[in-house]
């Protein structure tokens, strides 16, 4: 069964910091992982995709890798601002699970000015 | 642009009445996910759909929850009769899966959700 776990659960930094979410899951037979960003009372927002065969995506001050042997993945981002202050999410896609998304708790982000 | 779409956005409703939700999936689309999150549970998935198809409905109860796609522009989800424990918010998710015995999967990209409350 995959289980992804998200560290922290929550993580308060101030402005102009760079900052890591980490994601880790037990199945390393995964087509993809995505990142997602959610605001309070919102949907999911996408904000990285990286396939099984990719190291890392980058988007903006956003950075994400991967290194699935180890079941890892984080998200960097360089510069935090409090516009960043949402929860992340990671999710993987896996060949045991049908292509479905498997989520982790999320990161709860708030950088404060 | 394009973007998932779901109405209603809130729904308040008593308990043991129907409840339908409804998802219009970005255009081109081929795969379409029913999620619900709770606080104590995180995001589930319920069920999904390709090419209209119902694949994985596993994580619905079976009694009381059904979804359908009657045609490529709508997916809908249905609660009757509706209960307290309902209560949460319900997303929709579209996206593109190539076919094959080992298919790959693009982004999904997730509706604004509908607020269900069940008192």
């Amino acid at each position: 069964k995959q289980e992804v776990t998200q560290i922290p659960a929550a993580l308060s930094v101030p402005e102009g910091e760079n900052l890591v979410l980490n994601c880790s899951f037990t199945d390393s037979a995964i087509y993809n992982l995505q990142w997602f960003r959610q605001d309070p009372g919102k949907g999911l927002t996408s904000l990285l995709l990286i396939q099984s065969s990719q190291r890392e995506q980058t988007s903006g001050r956003l950075n994400a890798s991967l290194d699935k042997s180890s079941g890892r993945s984080t998200l960097y981002i360089a510069a935090s601002q409090p516009g960043d202050s949402a929860t992340y999410l990671c999710a993987v896609r896996g060949y045991n699970q049908g292509g479905k998304l498997i989520f982790g708790q999320g990161t709860e982000l708030s950088v404060k000015p | 642009d394009a973007r998932v779409t779901q109405t209603p956005r809130h729904k308040v409703t008593e308990m043991g009445q129907e409840v339908t939700m409804r998802c219009q999936p970005i255009l081109g689309h081929n795969t379409v996910f029913w999620y619900r999150q709770t606080m104590m549970q995180g995001l589930e998935l319920l069920a999904y759909f390709r090419n209209r198809a119902p694949l994985d409905d596993s994580g619905m109860p079976k009694d009381r929850f059904s979804a359908e796609m009657p045609d490529a522009t709508l997916a809908t989800l249905k609660i009757q009769p509706s209960e307290p424990r309902d209560s949460a918010v319900y997303f929709c998710a579209s996206g593109w899966a190539a076919g094959g015995g080992r298919s790959s999967y693009n982004e999904q990209f997730f509706g604004p959700g509908t607020r269900l409350t069940v008192l």
